[in-house]
């Protein structure tokens, strides 16, 4: 089946510092995969995606680049704000079948401090 | 504005009593799904609905019923039978098959079992 692990966290961080966040999966067939947001007390939000092989996902000074030799879809920021304090959840979705649903990790806390 | 409602935020429940969860968009989505959130593994699936009528078990689909009578609404039921239903519950939609599209989420529903 369908998995998707990402690293453990808290990530805590300074303010301008450059933010790492590790994702590895494993799909069959040809998955899109997604990085989602969950700011405190809310609900997720799509923050980014890619859908094929080498696509880079961006938004909010984010980036992701779909790596299918490595099974991975990590999420950078060069300089990570307060404000970018949140749990992030990888998640990828199969392209194959009728079946439309998302499969998430567990998730990574960030913590930006001053 | 448009969006999902999800009600009420919290709520408590005493033990061997069954619970309905609102989930309501007006977004014009097809497809409505509802997650599970537990500290430490994530969003897990219980049950997503693409058409009005219609509707399938996600992973954790045992304890919990749905039904899809209306678009636009998508309530889940927590029954008896459900061993641990103390959780955060997210419902999500989208316009079609999430490969292409992003998921909508709630600001999700807090049930605690006393």
């Amino acid at each position: 089946g369908n998995s998707v692990t990402q690293m453990e966290g808290p990530v805590t961080l300074s303010e301008e510092a450059f933010l790492t966040i590790n994702c590895t999966y494993t799909a069959t067939g040809y998955p899109s995969l997604f990085w989602y947001v969950q700011y405190p007390g809310e609900g997720l939000q799509l923050l980014l995606k890619a859908t094929k092989a080498d696509d880079k996902g961006s938004n909010k000074g984010f980036e992701a680049t779909y790596r299918k030799e490595t099974t991975s879809f990590h999420l950078e920021k060069g300089s990570v704000q307060v404000s970018d304090s949140a749990v992030y959840f990888c998640a990828l979705s199969e392209n194959t079948g009728t079946a439309s649903k998302l499969t998430f990790g567990t998730g990574t806390r960030l913590q930006v401090t001053l | 504005d448009g969006g999902i409602t999800q009600s009420p935020k919290y709520l408590f429940r005493k033990e061997g009593q069954n619970v309905t969860l609102s989930c309501e968009q007006n977004l014009n989505h097809d497809a409505m799904y509802w997650y599970r959130q537990d500290p430490g593994q994530g969003l897990r699936l219980i049950y997503y609905s693409q058409i009005v009528n219609d509707f399938q078990k996600g992973d954790i689909a045992e304890g919990y019923s749905v039904s899809r009578e209306k678009k636009e609404s998508f309530p889940l039921t927590v029954t008896s039978a459900q061993k641990n239903p103390t959780a955060f519950y997210l419902c999500a939609s989208s316009m079609g098959r999430v490969v292409t599209g992003e998921l909508f989420f709630g600001e999700g529903s807090r049930l605690t079992v006393l």
